[in-house]
């Protein structure tokens, strides 16, 4: 059974300049959730979107955005990047069940903003 | 506002040196707490998930136990293939995890 599949694994951008990055959740999976990890904070939610619709939000500016497809992949976009939004962004997928959901990660894009 | 704390940073075990983890937290109402593993350039791999005071999950080497204000992640007889990052998470409802910062693990030969 294929996991979560983050692409790209690795980016270099410039300050000012956007990135998205793709997430392929597990099959059956239609949630998928989205965090920031760095040093400093550890991970932090960004957001969760659920058959296409974001179901939850984070504490992060209006640069960050993102989307879900009918296939349940998603897309994170940052615009005009800055030096602190360089990270490990992780992407999760999880079904729905009665008691607290299990989150499946992939194994992140790093991103360095220079 | 959910909080989850997460002690010692680091910890250096031998191998076979038993030691536990500690994840404090405060929530308005715990509907899960979970224990990830994360190894150097990977993401979080899941290993428990605890609903109520009380509960304990075992695992290998690892146990896991709740209280109403903590969580212990027992190692007993550990290995080094057991080094790692663990990380203690939180919901209060929803897929929206509120994660410490981790305990880095390192088991020596």
């Amino acid at each position: 059974k294929a996991g979560v599949t983050q692409t790209p694994r690795y980016l270099i951008k410039t300050r000012g300049q956007q990135v998205t990055l793709s997430c392929s959740p597990i099959s059956g999976h239609r949630s998928v959730s989205w965090y920031q990890q760095t040093p400093g904070q550890g991970l932090q939610f960004l957001f969760e979107y659920f058959s296409e619709t974001q179901r939850n939000k984070g504490n992060f500016p209006g640069r960050f955005s993102g989307r879900q497809f009918s296939n349940s992949r998603s897309e994170m976009n940052v615009s005009t990047l800055e030096l602190g939004d360089s990270a490990l962004y992780l992407c999760a997928s999880s079904l729905e069940s009665p008691g607290a959901n299990v989150l499946t990660f992939g194994a992140g894009s790093r991103l360095t903003v220079l | 506002e959910d909080q989850v704390t997460q002690s010692p940073e680091a910890l250096r075990l031998q191998e076979g040196e038993s030691s536990s983890l500690n994840c404090s937290y405060t929530v308005s109402g715990l509907r899960g707490l979970f224990w990830y593993r994360q190894d150097p350039g990977k993401g979080p791999e899941f290993l428990f998930t605890l609903y109520s005071a009380g509960e304990e999950k075992e695992k290998e080497r690892l146990k896991a136990t709740l209280t109403k204000k903590e969580s212990f992640l027992h190692i007993t007889a550990p290995k080094p293939e057991d080094s790692a990052t663990y990380l203690c998470a939180l919901t209060g409802g929803g897929n929206k995890l509120t994660f410490g910062t981790g305990t880095q693990l390192k088991v020596e030969l």
